[in-house]
């Protein structure tokens, strides 16, 4: 079946350095989201990307989406205490009604 | 606040035993997901309803089962419980299928 690897497990940086995580598909997917639970919290949504090379853009998150639509990244500028948490990718593949297939996330550690 | 509630929020049983767990929507979401977590795992999706139907299956054991009733509201329902199934239960809406969902805080199993 469908599988979305998320590297790195986890992942601790100093408060002002930069923080990229890297999200993987085995298969083609229609589109990909990029969640973000904080500890002890809920998954919430951050972004979804549709299109082949798509880059958006919040704030100090940059979102890709690679031109094959099979990889993905979101990449933090200059971290803050406040971006603490575990960041999710999840894709679909384009057939059906196929589910949101998560990736283990990345668990971000940030040291003041 | 997502707009998504469950209940309860922890539950603790013993093996063997069963247990339903509570979900309601946002007002005007059509969608709800049941996900589980199990400690350090990502997001496993389990099954979603749209409109009253069952619309995907996931890894959804067969001693679980769930439903969505006329008012939107899901209920999911775990029985023969083993020590295994300790986990966060989600419940997440969205307005169509596979949109942007939105996560409710959870209900923490504990089987003893």
């Amino acid at each position: 079946g469908q599988q979305v690897m998320q590297i790195p497990q986890y992942q601790h940086v100093q408060e002002g350095e930069d923080f990229t995580t890297y999200c993987n598909s085995s298969t083609t997917l229609s589109n990909i989201q990029w969640y973000k639970q904080r500890p002890g919290g809920h998954p919430v949504f951050l972004i979804q990307l549709v299109k082949s090379g798509e880059v958006k853009k919040q704030k100090r998150l940059t979102f890709q989406f690679g031109e094959a639509k099979k990889n993905s990244s979101l990449h933090i500028t200059a971290t803050q205490t406040t971006d603490v948490g575990t960041y999710f990718c999840a894709g679909r593949r384009n057939s059906g009604n196929t589910p949101l297939v998560f990736g283990k996330g990345t668990r971000l550690s940030v040291i003041a | 606040d997502s707009g998504v509630t469950q209940t309860p929020k922890h539950l603790i049983t013993a093996t063997g035993q069963r247990v339903t767990l509570r979900c309601s929507p946002r007002s005007g979401d059509l969608s709800v997901y049941w996900y589980q977590q199990s400690l350090d795992q990502g997001l496993q999706f389990l099954i979603q309803y749209y409109n009253g139907e069952e619309r995907a299956k996931g890894n959804i054991l067969e001693r679980f089962s769930a439903q969505q009733f006329p008012d939107l509201h899901s209920e999911l329902n775990l029985s023969s419980l083993e020590l295994g199934d300790s986990a966060l239960y989600f419940c997440a809406s969205s307005v169509g299928s596979w949109d942007e969902q939105f996560f409710g805080p959870g209900t923490r199993l504990t089987v003893l």
